[in-house]
């Protein structure tokens, strides 16, 4: 499967970020992001699509629909700034893939 | 809690192999199956294969085949990373990522990532 991300994201501090993933096995299969930022190992922020782990903040929140999947961020934070990826599985336990990465800048 | 603890950065030759640890605590090894991934600069997260740290069984990234041996050796909890035939293009973090789910075939994602190693690959 391939995944689809645009590559940057901006917003200004307060409002909302939405960051959107797009591939044919999106129909299929659960999404996931994460956050990644410089220096420090990824963070899961949204898996199953639309739940969060807990310890993420709520203003995260994930949906999907058909073969596109998005994650929102609502009331974007300076703090948020990172590069934020889905990722997909193909569901036999052999194969992940990551989108290219969205580069979200808060400013 | 989870801890998820990787060995330290590496600088190797065009050629050279490198092999980095992850030590696990926090929870039942066997359980969990635990993936490989790494962030090249300039790059995006790519995944490299995964591993069952109870039987030994793996699966490798298709663009890493004959390159990646992923061990696991349940009396210490720690798994590990061989990678071979190293070119410039290996630069990057690696990380060792936990399966977020015991059941890994229809949940496969990561709940908990190590620190990262840095390896450079240079002449």
């Amino acid at each position: 499967y391939d995944l689809i991300q645009a590559p940057a994201v901006s917003v200004s501090p307060g409002q909302t970020a939405r960051i959107s993933c797009s591939g044919d096995g999106l129909a299929k299969q659960f999404a996931y992001w994460y956050q990644v930022k410089p220096g420090q190992a990824p963070v899961l922020v949204i898996y199953k699509d639309d739940e969060r782990p807990s310890g993420i903040p709520q203003r995260f929140s994930g949906s999907t629909s058909g073969t596109t999947v998005t994650l929102t961020i609502t009331e974007a934070q300076a703090e948020d700034e990172a590069d934020y990826y889905c990722q997909i599985a193909d569901g036999s336990g052999t194969s992940v893939t990551f989108g290219g990465g969205t580069r979200l800048t808060v400013l | 809690q989870v801890q998820l603890v990787q060995s330290g950065a590496e600088v190797k030759k065009p050629g050279a192999s490198v092999k980095i640890s992850c030590k696990t605590s926090g929870y039942i090894f066997t359980d969990y199956y635990m993936d490989w991934v790494r962030l090249a600069p300039g790059q995006g997260l790519e995944w490299m294969g995964v591993i069952n740290p109870n039987t030994g069984g793996a699966n490798n990234a298709e663009k890493f085949l004959g390159r990646v041996t992923l061990t696991s050796d349940t009396s210490t909890s720690t798994v590990y990373m061989d990678l071979s035939s190293l070119t410039s293009e290996d630069t990057a973090i690696y990380y060792c990522a936990r399966n977020g789910d015991a059941n890994y075939v229809d949940y496969h994602y990561f709940d908990s990532w190590g620190q990262g190693t840095p390896v450079t690959v240079s002449s």
